[in-house]
């Protein structure tokens, strides 16, 4: 059974640092992973999807990784901001073909401060 | 920007209604999903179609219902509500690969 473990449950940084969010997971056999952002109360924002085949993934400040053989993916987030502020989730789904299952995170809970 | 749709945003109601939360999206996707998700907790599966006329229960048992009669429209029932179906319930959908949710539907039962 697939697990995904992203730690630290919380993190706060100040404004302007460069963090990495860690992605772990105990199956490398994934077809995809995907990275969330969800904003309390509200639903989960696509960030970047990484194809298994894949090494990096980037859009504007946000850079991921993944490394199938060690089960690691890392969110690289530049010159963070305050609006940068939310619960962060991966999720890895199975290689057993287009429908297989997508397992989550609990989440990493960003602060930035001002 | 993904198009897909949930209402209400929120619902607060009592307990032995009849509630439907909707969902549609007009992208054409294939697979839909609901997840329920209580403060602070994770996501938990409960419902998913991969087509029209087709749908299957999650990960975790859910005294709700769903249909899928059009590709676009995946709604989710209560019969009779009760204060432990009080959640976030949310909606998703996917095409070849990325999954897209919705902003999710509170539900508060009294």
């Amino acid at each position: 059974k697939q697990e995904v473990t992203q730690i630290p449950a919380a993190l706060s940084v100040p404004e302007g640092e460069n963090l990495v969010l860690n992605c772990s997971f105990t199956d490398s056999a994934i077809y995809n992973l995907q990275w969330f952002r969800q904003d309390p109360g509200k639903g989960l924002t696509s960030l970047l999807l990484i194809q298994s085949s894949q090494r990096e993934q980037t859009s504007g400040r946000l850079n991921a990784s993944l490394d199938k053989s060690s089960g690691r993916s890392t969110l690289y987030i530049a010159a963070s901001q305050p609006g940068d502020s939310a619960t962060y989730l991966c999720a890895v789904r199975g290689d057993t073909g287009a429908n297989s299952k997508l397992t989550f995170g609990k989440g990493i809970t960003l602060s930035v401060r001002p | 920007e993904a198009d897909i749709y949930q209402t209400p945003r929120y619902l607060v109601i009592g307990t032995g209604k009849k509630i439907t939360l909707e969902c549609s999206q007009t992208m054409g996707h294939d697979k839909m999903y609901w997840y329920q998700q209580d403060p602070g907790m994770e996501l938990h599966l409960i419902h998913y179609s991969y087509g029209v006329n087709s749908t299957e229960k999650g990960d975790l048992s859910s005294e709700s219902t769903v249909s899928r009669i059009r590709t676009e429209h995946f709604p989710l029932t209560l019969e009779s509500a009760r204060p432990s179906h009080t959640s976030q319930y949310l909606c998703a959908s996917r095409g070849a690969g990325e999954l897209f949710f919705g902003e999710g539907s509170r539900l508060t039962v009294l």
